[in-house]
């Protein structure tokens, strides 16, 4: 069953900064990859989505990238605002009926993120 | 975009009753999910929805407990059954299909709590 770990847990830096965010996950036959950010007392945002044959997704100050043969992912944050602030949440995708379960998303713990003003 | 929605948003019930959460979904969606997520805690799935059929449970979760139904194309609801304290979670819906197969888009959730 896939394993997904975030780190750091937790990463606060004044604004204006460029940040990498990491995600490694135990199978490399992922079937896609899923950033989301949650903030406080909401629900999950969409953010990226990067398939099994793609390399890297890209919207706006943000770039996530995915490397099946390490088991890793990394989101790019450029020019941090306060905005920015949450919990950033990565998630895998098995492939369809790959081992039984619900084929879902498996998530990690997630990274707590504060831009300092 | 499409309007995912939960009801309750929020509810407080006693120990050993049940509670229905509704998903609503304003477009056909292909597939629907269920997931929880505990205080501090990430996502859990805990089952597929599937239309007109018995929903898929991921490992460590029953039908008796959390019974699932999904009459059609846009609605599911899940069920917790005899609930106890350590149910007290937040329960999420999400929906898949909406643009790209496989990315999900989740609802604002549901807060549970058991007293």
């Amino acid at each position: 069953k896939q394993e997904v770990t975030q780190i750091p847990a937790a990463l606060s830096v004044p604004e204006g900064e460029n940040l990498v965010l990491n995600c490694s996950f135990t199978d490399s036959a992922i079937y896609n990859l899923q950033w989301f950010r949650q903030d406080p007392g909401k629900g999950l945002t969409s953010l990226l989505l990067i398939q099994s044959s793609q390399r890297e997704q890209t919207s706006g100050r943000l770039n996530a990238s995915l490397d099946k043969s390490s088991g890793r992912s990394t989101l790019y944050i450029a020019a941090s605002q306060p905005g920015d602030s949450a919990t950033y949440l990565c998630a895998g995708r098995e492939y369809m009926y790959s081992g039984g379960g619900a084929d879902g998303l498996t998530f990690g713990k997630g990274t707590h993120l504060i831009i300092q003003p | 975009s499409a309007v995912i929605s939960q009801k309750p948003s929020r509810d407080i019930c006693q120990r050993g009753t049940s509670l229905t959460i509704q998903c609503q979904v304003d477009s056909q969606v292909t597939m629907m999910f269920w997931y929880r997520q505990q205080p501090g805690q990430s996502l859990t799935l805990i089952a597929t929805a599937n239309q007109g059929s018995e929903a898929t449970y991921e490992s460590g979760f029953v039908i008796d407990k959390f019974p699932i139904s999904r009459p059609n194309l846009t609605f599911s609801t899940l069920t917790v059954s005899n609930m106890s304290p350590e149910d007290s979670s937040i329960y999420l819906c999400s929906v898949e299909g909406l643009i790209y197969f496989g990315e999900q888009f989740f609802g604002p959730g549901t807060r549970l709590t058991v007293l």
